[in-house]
């Protein structure tokens, strides 16, 4: 399957900034998919990255908060804007490869977010 | 409304086998896939079922049965290793949706 690389790994920011988190697939997939999981929590998606177009952002995300982008088949960035403690959570990118969109979907390893 | 049900915690010993229920009601259903997550790690893809049945992968097996929205996760020979917390989702009109997720306990 495709190889997720995720960076950063992990961060520690202060609130009020900005953080850019990039993923990268080495090879072109379908559909991009970003999620956030807090602690202890199950997976919530932000929204789904369109290839060329906006995304499609999950019900109480918004683009002026998370903006992302999807300028090829295998490169997408979040960015978490305006960063406060309730921000704090795992940031997981995951992609679907082949052409049927109901198929699994695979995840990078995750940016861990904290935010003082 | 979606849901997926799945039990919060299970305790099992070493090297005994174990099995992780999962009831779903969704509006759409296209299959249903499990995924492992170690403390602090990213979801790893386990196993997808789209139809009824049982599939198998080494240790680990799955079971589906459309008519009862229902399906399982079958741990056998369990290991030290596989502590670990295990979701439930449903592939549903392109989306995932998730179940809260079941942290299995191992002991010696």
């Amino acid at each position: 399957s495709a190889v997720i690389s995720q960076k950063p790994s992990r961060d520690i920011c202060q609130r009020g900034t900005s953080l850019t988190i990039q993923c990268q697939v080495d090879s072109q997939v379908t559909m991009m998919f970003w999620y956030r999981q807090q602690p202890g929590q199950s997976l919530t998606l932000i929204a789904t990255a369109n290839q060329g177009s906006e995304a499609t952002y999950e019900s109480g995300f918004v683009i002026d908060k998370f903006p992302i982008s999807r300028p090829n088949l295998t490169f997408s960035t979040l960015t978490v804007s305006n960063m406060s403690p309730e921000d704090s959570s795992i940031y997981l990118c995951s992609v679907i490869e082949g052409p049927d969109s109901n198929q699994p979907q695979h995840f990078g390893d995750g940016t861990r977010l904290s935010i003082l | 409304g979606q849901s997926l049900e799945q039990p919060s915690e299970v305790t099992a010993v070493e090297g005994a086998i174990v099995q992780i229920n999962c009831t779903y009601q969704t509006s759409g259903f296209y299959g249903l896939s499990w995924y492992q997550q170690h403390d602090g790690g990213a979801p790893t893809f386990l196993s997808y079922n789209a139809l009824d049945g049982l599939e198998e992968t080494g240790r680990f097996s799955s079971f589906l049965s459309r008519s009862d929205s229902y399906g399982y996760l079958l741990l056998q020979e369990l290991q030290m290793k596989d502590s670990a917390s295990y979701f439930c989702a449903v592939n549903s009109n392109y989306q995932l949706i998730w179940g809260a997720g079941t942290k299995l306990i191992i002991k010696p």
